[in-house]
C-alpha cells in the first residue's frame, strides 16, 4: 500500500545550521506530495507541496524537489531559526484517494539559539 | 488564522459521557475531514465529506459518529469512547476532495478519556 517514511527524529540544531529531513515513499500511480509543520500547541499547516515530478516546492525558507527517480521528497533549509522549531510532517495524496493524505510519523526538530 | 476554527480546544470526557467536537471552515471550502492524531500512531484519516455527503469512512468504530449538515460545518459526536480514544482531533477542508488538493487544517481538539 502506499506509504511515507521520513527519518526518526528528534533533530537537533544550533541556528544557522542547515537542515535536511529525509522522506521516501511508496505510492501506486503519481502521488502529490506535501510537507507540513505543526507548532507547539497547533494543529497543522501546510508547508510546501509538490504535484508532479521534478517540481520544487518553497516556503519560508524551506524547499523540497519532488524526486520521482528516487520516490524522494526532502526538505532543506539552509539556515534554520529558533522559530522553526516544531515538528514536520512529510505527506503524500494518490488520484482518486478522496483527500486521503498518508503521512509519515512525522520529525521533531529542536534548533538551539 | 487558517479560516478552520475547532471548538473545544480541548475536553475532558468519561467513558459514559455524550460529547461533540464541532469544526466551522470559512474558507468556502467543499470537502471536510476529520483526521486524529495520537502519540503511538501516524495521522489516521477517519471520515470525508463532500458537497455534506460521506465519501469515506475508515473502519472507524461506531462510537464514533460524524454529521456534516452543510459544507461549512462537521460535527464528530462521541459516545462510549474508551482511554485509547485519547488523541488530538484534527477538522480539515480542501476546496474539494480529489488528488493534488491542498488541506487545511484546524488547530484540534485536544480529547482525554477518562
Amino acid at each position: 500500500g502506499d506509504s511515507v517514511t521520513q527519518m526518526e527524529g528528534p533533530v537537533t540544531l544550533s541556528e544557522e545550521a542547515f537542515l535536511t529531513i529525509n522522506c521516501t515513499y511508496t505510492a501506486t500511480g503519481y502521488p502529490s506530495l506535501f510537507w507540513y509543520v505543526q507548532y507547539p500547541g497547533e494543529g497543522l499547516q501546510l508547508l510546501l507541496k509538490a504535484t508532479k515530478a521534478d517540481d520544487k516546492g518553497s516556503n519560508k525558507g524551506f524547499e523540497a524537489t519532488y524526486r520521482k527517480e528516487t520516490t524522494s521528497f526532502h526538505l532543506e533549509k539552509g539556515s534554520v531559526q529558533v522559530s522553526d522549531s516544531a515538528v514536520y510532517f512529510c505527506a503524500l495524496s494518490v488520484r482518486g484517494s478522496q483527500g486521503n493524505l498518508i503521512f509519515g510519523k512525522g520529525t521533531k526538530l529542536s534548533v538551539k539559539p | 488564522e487558517t479560516g478552520v476554527t475547532q471548538t473545544p480546544r480541548h475536553l475532558v470526557m468519561g467513558m459514559t459521557n455524550k460529547k461533540s467536537l464541532k469544526c466551522e471552515q470559512h474558507l468556502g471550502h467543499n470537502a471536510m475531514y476529520w483526521y486524529k492524531q495520537s502519540a503511538k500512531k501516524p495521522l489516521e484519516l477517519m471520515f470525508v465529506y463532500s458537497l455534506e455527503e460521506r465519501v469515506e469512512n475508515n473502519s472507524v468504530p461506531s462510537r464514533f459518529s460524524p454529521e456534516c449538515p452543510n459544507s461549512s460545518h462537521l460535527f464528530l459526536h462521541l459516545h462510549t469512547l474508551q482511554p485509547e480514544d485519547s488523541a488530538l482531533y484534527l477538522c480539515a477542508s480542501s476546496q474539494d476532495s480529489g488528488n493534488g488538493n491542498t488541506i487545511y487544517f484546524g488547530e484540534g481538539s485536544w480529547l482525554t478519556v477518562v
